[in-house]
């Protein structure tokens, strides 16, 4: 595709429920991001992949948060035992390389709504 | 830690007025600064971005932001509002020098442009 996408566009779950949100980056893009924007506040950064390979976990609010990615295309976030203050909307960007002069280009966003 | 402070979670203009947009940051390496503009419904797009070349920086759609590191500021400005740039307005550093070159982003808390007929 022309863009980064993301699915689902909305996610609603209860309490305690296993979700994966997916990112599809630009073709060729070997850097891919994940954000987090909780309602009023500015996008965390989450974790970041070269390759298929994550340097750096450090920015995971906590051990339920995991991510992956394949064949240094599609990555998932996985969110095991759901609480309510996951609920955000993840973003996911990527770029040709991750380096400051690569522009981040960032996917619409899933809805993540914890009941 | 790198950090984001953007003043004012909403800024009204008239069209055709000037757009002031703040940003102020703190970092203990040279800074990379970001401004992103995301419209409603659609992700995040890149205005411009300052890396340590001219500190007067111009963008897409008319706008720029001026480099001023005795202030520690990157303010947006556009000289004159139209109703399509009613959107968030995102600043943001780089943690790239403090993660060894990767660029995971930090990002203010973003400002509402209202645009006013």
């Amino acid at each position: 595709g022309a863009g980064v996408s993301q699915s689902p566009s909305n996610k609603v779950t209860e309490k305690g429920k296993d979700v994966e949100l997916r990112c599809d980056p630009i073709s060729g893009h070997t850097a891919l991001y994940w954000y987090r924007q909780r309602l009023g506040q500015g996008l965390e950064f989450l974790i970041y992949f070269q390759g298929n390979s994550a340097p750096d976990k450090s920015g995971l609010p906590s051990d339920r948060f995991s991510a992956e990615r394949t064949g240094e295309s599609v990555s998932t976030l996985t969110i095991q035992r759901t609480q309510q203050e996951d609920s955000a909307v993840y973003l996911c960007a990527s770029s040709i390389l991750a380096a400051t002069t690569y522009e981040q280009y960032f996917g619409p966003g899933t809805r993540l709504t914890v009941t | 830690a790198q950090s984001v402070t953007q003043l004012g979670s909403h800024v009204s203009v008239s069209e055709g007025a000037l757009v002031l947009l703040r940003c102020n940051y703190s970092s203990s390496v040279p800074p990379y600064l970001f401004w992103y503009v995301q419209y409603p419904n659609q992700g995040l797009q890149l205005l411009l971005k300052y890396t340590s070349a001219a500190t007067l920086v111009k963008g897409i759609n008319g706008f720029e932001a001026e480099f001023k590191k005795s202030e520690t500021s990157f303010h947006l400005t556009k000289p004159s509002a139209h109703m399509s740039d009613a959107a968030e307005y995102f600043c943001a550093v780089s943690e790239g020098r403090e993660r060894g070159g990767a660029d995971g982003l930090t990002f203010g808390k973003g400002t509402h442009l209202i645009i006013q007929p």
